[in-house]
């Protein structure tokens, strides 16, 4: 199976800074790849689709880059809202697989 | 407005079975393909089950072919995970979610809890 490598495992930031968060595949993906959002008590969230394609709804200060095994999810200027924590997820071959997720704490 | 509303958790012994139901409105039910995840508690997000708009293909994770049925009845809007042979480390919050392109997952319900314990 496709492992998802993700890092930091935690990030700690303050309100209006950047956030870059990373995620690696074990193999090649091309951009079938998602990132999500999750808060404490609280279904994911679809940030990220095809790697870059920000879902409906979602602020513009998300961004997500990368193909094949590398990708990275940025986000500007963040806001209190912000600090959760982000799983990356693919889906280019079976099983579907997600990333251990990366925590986004306030510093 | 897009409800998906699962139902069917609880709390049962080893060995034991569930079924989970999702109830889906809001949206084209029968166009989209559907998908069962879990986490166990304080754990991330495993991909369970996931099957395609008209039923013509199904897929299962490792850990639960044999033991776990997804299935769905597009007259009623609903998907369905027969949970067979149920273990302690089936333990989780249960989610239903919508595909997007195969297989993404943009609309998600609010969870129901299974505990096997």
């Amino acid at each position: 199976e496709i492992v998802l490598t993700q890092s930091p495992a935690t990030l700690s930031l303050s309100p209006g800074e950047r956030a870059t968060l990373s995620c690696r595949a074990s193999e090649s993906i091309s951009i079938n790849f998602a990132w999500y959002q999750q808060k404490p008590g609280q279904a994911p969230r679809l940030l990220i689709y095809d790697a870059s394609t920000r879902a409906t709804g979602i602020p513009a200060r998300f961004s997500g880059s990368g193909s094949g095994t590398d990708f990275t999810l940025t986000i500007n200027s963040l806001e209190p809202d912000d600090f959760a924590v982000y799983f990356c997820q693919q889906r280019s071959d079976w099983p579907l697989t997600f990333g251990q997720g990366t925590r986004l704490d306030i510093k | 407005e897009v409800q998906m509303v699962e139902s069917g958790g609880g709390l049962v012994q080893p060995g034991e079975s569930l079924r989970l139901s999702c109830v889906v409105s809001g949206l084209a039910f029968g166009s989209s393909d559907m998908g069962w995840l879990r986490q166990a508690p304080g754990k991330g997000l495993e991909w369970v089950a996931a099957i395609t708009s008209a039923s013509e293909s199904s897929r299962h994770a490792d850990s639960v072919r044999g033991r776990f049925i997804i299935s769905r009845d597009n007259s009623k809007n609903t998907l369905y995970l027969q949970m067979n042979s149920l273990r302690s480390d089936d333990t989780a919050v249960y989610y239903c979610a919508k595909g997007l392109i195969r297989w993404a997952f943009d609309i998600w319900g609010q969870g129901t809890m299974v505990t096997v314990s």
